[in-house]
């Protein structure tokens, strides 16, 4: 069965340090989203992303953060300069349409840590 | 915000039906009833999804009431390996719409 992968699986940074979080999505999936989860709280949408734009980002996703799918595989959520509250775990998700009958199905997850 | 409410926590011993509720009394006519789950810190899981009808699949049934209002996720035989946080989400019918995920249940599944 196809899955969501994203690498690294874990993340360790220094304030101010861009990272990179990679996404392969489900092969015939058009439709990219990342959400992620702070610590005991609840999973956030940040971003969505189609036909090489984003469709819809939420207030958390500010100028220090930014989406590319820079090949027909990767889809990429790039972090400028790190911050402590990024601490975070980021899931992708991928979908085959957009529809609220169209499932998103996520990934394991990238567990970023900022110190 | 989440436009559904659900139990904090459950207790489900192994090998019973695990029936998890979820009100929704302000759902629109085409918002879809979904229920994911995540297991420690893991990726959601899509478990099922509906509209009105009920629906059935390898993993859960759900049954939504007829006004639409409230609906119940079943796992038939529960498992050890069910134990994780079940979130009932609505979602509408717009382009790229995300999910809002809310608290969910915390469903333990004792031996």
């Amino acid at each position: 069965e196809p899955e969501v992968t994203q690498t690294p699986s874990h993340q360790v940074t220094q304030m101010g340090q861009e990272v990179i979080l990679r996404c392969v999505p489900i092969s015939n999936h058009l439709y990219f989203y990342w959400y992620r989860q702070i610590l005991g709280q609840k999973v956030e949408f940040l971003v969505s992303f189609y036909n090489n734009e984003i469709s819809e980002k939420s207030e958390i996703f500010d100028d220090q953060f930014s989406v590319e799918r820079p090949d027909g595989s990767n889809f990429t959520l790039k972090i400028r300069s790190t911050k402590l509250e990024d601490s975070a775990m980021y899931f992708c998700a991928s979908g085959r349409l957009a529809g609220a009958q169209e499932t998103q199905y996520f990934g394991p997850g990238t567990r970023l840590l900022v110190l | 915000d989440a436009k559904t409410t659900q139990p904090t926590s459950m207790d489900c011993a192994e090998g019973r039906a695990a029936n998890l509720p979820c009100n929704h009394s302000t759902i629109s006519g085409n918002e879809y009833v979904y229920w994911y789950r995540q297991i420690h810190s893991q990726g959601p899981q899509y478990i099922i999804h509906g509209l009105k009808n009920n629906e059935t699949n390898e993993m859960a049934s759900l049954i939504i009431t007829e006004d639409r209002k409230s609906s119940t996720l079943i796992l038939p035989h529960a498992t050890l390996r069910d134990t994780a946080v079940y979130y009932c989400i609505v979602r509408a019918d717009n382009y790229g719409q995300n999910f809002v995920f809310g608290p969910g249940t915390r469903l333990s599944v004792l031996p």
